[in-house]
């Protein structure tokens, strides 16, 4: 999607081993977002950031840390991976508290 | 926590055919309900929204959703379906400034020729 983008788009990575998400915006938009999406669940929450350095928990958070240290990127750290974090992860900004989210085109995630 | 539910896992219609998705909520006070569709391999594109006001709302593509307060439901609506309408469509629901929007487990279309 025009102004965010996800890296890696692919990922296939060993149990217990670090992983990082990375998204990447040029909207300036305050608002970012990680989700997890699963068969039968649709889209979870993962974390969320209101402001450089400004983040707080959504409704799957364990097993996942977060960072915002510029406007632009918001990291998502899988501290040690593990099967049941294998999902397809997605990232959305919004502008404000209204509207709706622009969503990445996502980053399948492989914990082996 | 507010909360979502689409029941329909799969529906299946015929090119040219209308088309409805149900949606149902769960939440206190009035909720900004959303509509977003995903063509496979790709992220989710906003069709429309509401938040207060007109109770018909109207989307992108010709899709429109009708909020019925009474019935906690948030359908929506094409009135002619076509081939390139096959996707997932989540309906999502969130409170006053959308930091913790829920989504349902979607359901996919299927356009049969």
């Amino acid at each position: 999607d025009a102004g965010i983008t996800q890296s890696p788009r692919h990922k296939v990575t060993e149990t217990g081993t670090p992983v990082t998400l990375r998204c990447h915006q040029t909207e300036n938009h305050r608002y970012m977002y990680w989700y997890r999406q699963d068969p039968g669940h649709g889209l979870r929450l993962i974390h969320y950031s209101y402001g450089v350095k400004d983040t707080d928990k959504g409704e799957v958070s364990d097993g996942y840390s977060v960072s915002r240290s510029k406007t632009e990127d918001f990291l998502l750290t899988l501290e040690s991976a593990t099967s049941s974090q294998t999902s397809v992860y997605f990232c959305a900004i919004s502008e404000s508290g209204e509207g709706g989210y622009t969503f990445g085109s996502g980053t399948r995630l492989t914990v082996v | 926590a507010q909360s979502v539910t689409q029941p329909d896992i799969h529906i299946t219609v015929s090119e040219g055919a209308s088309l409805e998705l149900r949606c149902n909520y769960s939440y206190g006070a009035t909720p900004y309900l959303f509509w977003y569709v995903q063509s496979p391999g790709q992220g989710l594109q906003l069709l429309l929204k509401y938040f207060s006001g007109d109770t018909l709302v109207q989307g992108i593509k010709g899709f429109e959703a009708e909020f019925k307060r009474s019935q906690s439901s948030f359908n929506l609506r094409k009135p002619s379906v076509h081939w390139s309408d096959a996707a997932e469509y989540f309906c999502a629901v969130a409170k006053y400034n959308n930091n913790d929007m829920r989504f349902g487990a979607g359901t996919r279309l299927t356009v049969k020729p």
